[in-house]
């Protein structure tokens, strides 16, 4: 089985930019979509971003996704902070038979 | 309005059975793919299972192989999590969720989350 790895944490300020990275062990992150969810403290995670770039519905176009086949990772990048982007961060892919979520990024925004 | 109502949790000692549900509505149920993903309190997501639309399908995680069944019944719009020899590192919150496109497979996203139902496994 592959792994994705994220950083533990990152923190910005609001109306800021940043960019939290999810990168592929092994197999190409080009080969199997990446999916993006958010979970806010208390609460069941919700869907960001599909098939690597796709907003979920409702999802405002600060954020955005993509991949970048040297590094073999995604990023989802938020524009404009708010604070109520504050949020952990989760990325997800498969295989032929797994599914397999990235650690997760608590995103601070202060 | 699609809502997913996860029911089934509690406490149950090593070793001990539970089956948990997961009530469907407002969507076709019968053409969607479904998982459930558990979460331990203050961790990561943890996938557990899939089942195709059709249920001729399922998928686990290895931590889960041969101690869990994922099943549905599109009769009656449930999605169900048969939990047998559980132990410890069980004790999570568990979330069903469905998949973004009618018919797809394993390989397709997560749209829709539902609550989470607490399993605890202790003695």
């Amino acid at each position: 089985n592959f792994m994705l790895t994220q950083p533990h944490s990152v923190s910005e300020s609001p109306g800021k930019t940043v960019t939290i990275s999810c990168t592929r062990s092994s197999g190409s992150i080009a080969g199997n979509y990446v999916q993006w969810y958010q979970q806010r403290p208390g609460s069941s995670p919700t869907t960001v971003m599909y098939e690597d770039n796709q907003r979920f519905s409702g999802v405002p176009d600060r954020f955005s996704g993509s991949i970048d086949t040297s590094s073999n990772s995604a990023s989802l990048t938020i524009s404009g902070l708010k604070t109520e982007d504050e949020a952990d961060y989760y990325c997800q892919s498969y295989d032929s038979s797994n599914v397999v979520f990235g650690g997760g990024t608590k995103l601070t925004v202060l | 309005q699609v809502q997913l109502v996860e029911s089934g949790g509690g406490v149950v000692q090593p070793g001990g059975s539970l089956r948990l549900s997961c009530a469907a509505s407002g969507f076709t149920f019968s053409t969607y793919g479904m998982h459930w993903v558990r979460q331990a309190p203050g961790k990561g997501l943890e996938w557990v299972a899939f089942i195709r639309y059709d249920g001729s399908n399922k998928y686990y995680a290895d931590s889960v192989k041969g101690r869990f069944t994922i099943s549905r019944d599109n009769s009656k719009n449930t999605l169900y999590l048969q939990m047998n020899s559980l132990r410890a590192e069980d004790t999570t919150i568990y979330y069903c969720a469905k998949v973004l496109r009618e018919y797809s497979a394993l390989r397709g996203a997560f749209d829709i989350w539902g609550q989470g139902t607490m399993v605890t496994v202790s003695s």
